[in-house]
């Protein structure tokens, strides 16, 4: 019983335009969310966050937006850059439960020059 | 600090052999988790431990495999006997509070033929 989903295994996206990679989740405890970033042969890195009291969160290219009656966090990335091409995985938190992080099965990003 | 520290980067054995994956955490965090990465099912969390104590361990896939924490900064993944489905990227990962501000080594990438 997956409890954070990515159901695109991929997506392909022209340089310069912009990327929205998206993640649902199902269980309404969650009150955290982040984007982690892998590249191969290395560890996922973390991104971006956003807390459920908030439904926007910017850092530069990257915008996080939480639409928390829908249970739905979207990822978008403008301009895409060829360097951004790698896995994002998505992941919750509940910060009640003490307990890890709950990953989704990522999507694999590819950046078209 | 030079974050967290996986060995081997790769490992290849044969059916039945025992392997023993190593991670070193960074200084000062207190909670370590394993994770392991497949096609099928992404990011999947093994086990973790808090203050060098097993929480959770629902995720180990079978008796075969065992996980220890002798001190602090250190942790080991074993499985015997291993099988070709073992085959997989393990990741380590450490924080000094359990939901954010997850470190990831670089991953041990498994082949057992």
């Amino acid at each position: 019983d997956q409890q954070v989903k990515q159901n695109s295994p991929s997506l392909s996206v022209q340089e310069g335009r912009i990327s929205i990679l998206n993640c649902d989740y199902t269980n309404s405890m969650f009150d955290y969310f982040l984007w982690y970033k892998k590249y191969p042969a290395e560890g996922p890195t973390f991104l971006i966050s956003i807390s459920s009291i908030k439904d926007k969160n910017e850092d530069g290219r990257f915008t996080v937006f939480l639409n928390k009656s829908a249970k739905h966090l979207s990822l978008h990335i403008v301009p895409s850059q060829p360097g951004d091409s790698a896995v994002y995985f998505c992941a919750a938190w509940m910060s009640s439960g003490n307990t890890p992080l709950v990953f989704g099965k990522g999507t694999r990003l590819s950046v078209i020059a | 600090d030079a974050g967290v520290i996986q060995s081997p980067r790769h490992e290849v054995t044969e059916m039945g052999q025992e392997v023993t994956l190593r991670c070193k955490l960074i200084s000062g965090h207190n909670s370590l988790f394993w994770y392991r990465q497949t096609m099928m099912r992404g990011l999947e969390l093994l086990i973790y431990f808090n203050n060098n104590v097993p929480i959770d361990d629902s995720g180990m896939p079978e008796d075969r495999f065992s996980a220890k924490m002798p001190n602090a900064s250190f942790s080991t993944l074993k499985i015997q006997p291993s099988e070709p489905r073992d085959s997989a990227v393990y990741f380590c990962a450490s924080s000094g509070a359990q939901g954010l501000g997850y470190t990831f080594g670089s991953g041990t990438r498994l082949t057992v033929v």
